[in-house]
């Protein structure tokens, strides 16, 4: 159980171009759900929380018109690089979870590489 | 600002050894712990998670709480050269949102 996918596992984009990665829950309903960034040999970064059916809540630093993500159902997220640079190139990962839970579970993860 | 110190290592130990990960944090109202496991190019995978003051163990894998000290600990029996990965401390500030806050992470060698 508590299995997330994401799609596509790797991307390759030109600059200029917007970028749609999805996340999905496949055996339960993920009131909440995480997007993180990590660069190479660094750890994850927290860029945005989204509840379903509400408006995603960003860390600070992390623009909220360039990352657009949107929770439409409860088992689907999806994050939208918009006019993607080379230096959103990086490793996104979302993790999902219930609503009687604590426990993040993540996705394999979206490697983006912006040439 | 509130933070999850690791070392980064890497902890090298022979197969067959006990590997010891620590993890401090900052927060004193953090009420939730996660260990994760990410090996190389992939995502975090949960090992274990602890609430309470103590011990919780699962197989080869103990994780200790010392909440006083703020202080957290992954114990790993028996390593195997397959537990090789970056072990991630994550910890649950307590302040409803439910995100967590990410270490560095330690990376663990075990020699065959």
């Amino acid at each position: 159980g508590a299995v997330v996918s994401q799609h596509p596992s790797r991307v390759i984009c030109k600059s200029g171009t917007s970028v749609k990665i999805e996340c999905r829950s496949l055996d339960f309903q993920a009131t909440t759900m995480f997007w993180y960034r990590q660069f190479p040999k660094q750890s994850l970064m927290l860029m945005a929380t989204s509840n379903e059916g509400s408006k995603a809540t960003y860390e600070q630093g992390v623009e909220k018109d360039k990352f657009l993500i949107n929770h439409a159902s409860l088992t689907l997220s999806t994050l939208t690089v918009t006019s993607a640079h080379p230096e959103d190139s990086s490793f996104y990962i979302c993790s999902a979870k219930t609503g009687g839970e604590e426990t993040q579970y993540f996705g394999p993860g979206t490697r983006l590489l912006v040439l | 600002q509130k933070e999850v110190e690791q070392n980064s290592g890497p902890l090298s130990v022979p197969e067959g050894a006990i590997a010891s990960l620590n993890c401090t944090y900052s927060d004193r109202g953090s009420q939730s712990f996660f260990w994760y496991r990410q090996y190389s190019g992939k995502s975090p995978e949960l090992i274990m998670s602890i609430y309470s003051n103590g011990d919780k163990e699962d197989g080869r894998f103990t994780a200790q709480l010392n909440k006083a000290s703020q202080y957290v600990s992954l114990l790993i029996r028996d390593s195997q050269p397959s537990d090789s990965a970056t072990y991630l401390c994550a910890v649950n500030p307590g302040d409803s949102s439910y995100k967590l806050i990410f270490g560095s992470g330690t990376r663990l060698l075990v020699r065959p």
